[in-house]
């Protein structure tokens, strides 16, 4: 069965102590793998599509990267405003398959 | 930026009652869903929609559940006997091209006493 893991479910940082997750999954014929930012209450919030091995994606202090088994979205100089959950899902069959996500708490 | 929308915010309903969940896709995107998250669990699919069809189910989605799109921008969310569990946060999303990125609307909060 398709499953998408991430790691670690919980991860307290100090501004700017820079930091890394992980979403691994286990897919045939991957066709891109999506990372989303949540915040409570709210709906999933669109970050980056990445779609091969090696390709990366910035955005401000957020930056995605892929290989052919998991992909890590790295934090850098984290600020309290990027505290939220961050989810990764890959599509197949009319669907995403969504992680359970890691929840990310910056303290100032 | 176009967004998808959502209504209502939030519905309390009792026990065996119909309620209908309603969204409004971005415009120019083909492909419809609707997913739900139950407090502290992960973000699960329900169904998605296309040309006016249900292209893929979950075992989720049994024959409580229907999805319409009634005219060029709504697209619903029909739960037809609501029981305690189906309390839970139900997002709407729509995408372009169904294995592309899919933009997810803010969500109502389903409340089933």
């Amino acid at each position: 069965e398709d499953q998408v893991t991430q790691s670690p479910e919980a991860l307290r940082l100090q501004e700017g102590e820079s930091s890394s997750l992980n979403c691994s999954y286990t897919v045939s014929g991957l066709r891109g793998l999506f990372w989303y930012r949540q915040d409570p209450g709210k709906g999933p919030e669109f970050l980056f599509t990445l779609y091969s091995a090696g390709e990366e994606k910035e955005k401000e202090r957020l930056k995605a990267t892929l290989t052919k088994k998991e992909s890590f979205l790295h934090i850098t100089a984290p600020k309290p405003e990027d505290s939220a959950t961050y989810l990764c899902a890959v599509p197949h069959d009319y669907k995403l398959s969504f992680g359970a996500g890691t929840t990310v708490t910056v303290r100032a | 930026e176009p967004e998808v929308t959502q209504t209502p915010s939030h519905q309390v309903t009792q026990m065996g009652q119909e309620v209908i969940l309603r969204c409004v896709p971005i415009s120019n995107h083909l492909y419809f869903y609707w997913y739900r998250q139950i407090l502290g669990q992960k973000v699960e699919f329900l169904v998605s929609f296309y040309n006016n069809e249900i292209s893929e189910k979950s075992e989720i989605f049994d024959d409580q559940f229907s999805v319409e799109r009634p005219d060029g921008s709504n697209f619903t969310l029909k739960i037809r006997s609501t029981k305690l569990e189906d309390s839970a946060m139900y997002f709407c999303a729509s995408g372009q091209i169904y294995y592309n990125e899919q933009f997810f609307g803010p969500g109502t909060r389903l409340t089933v006493l």
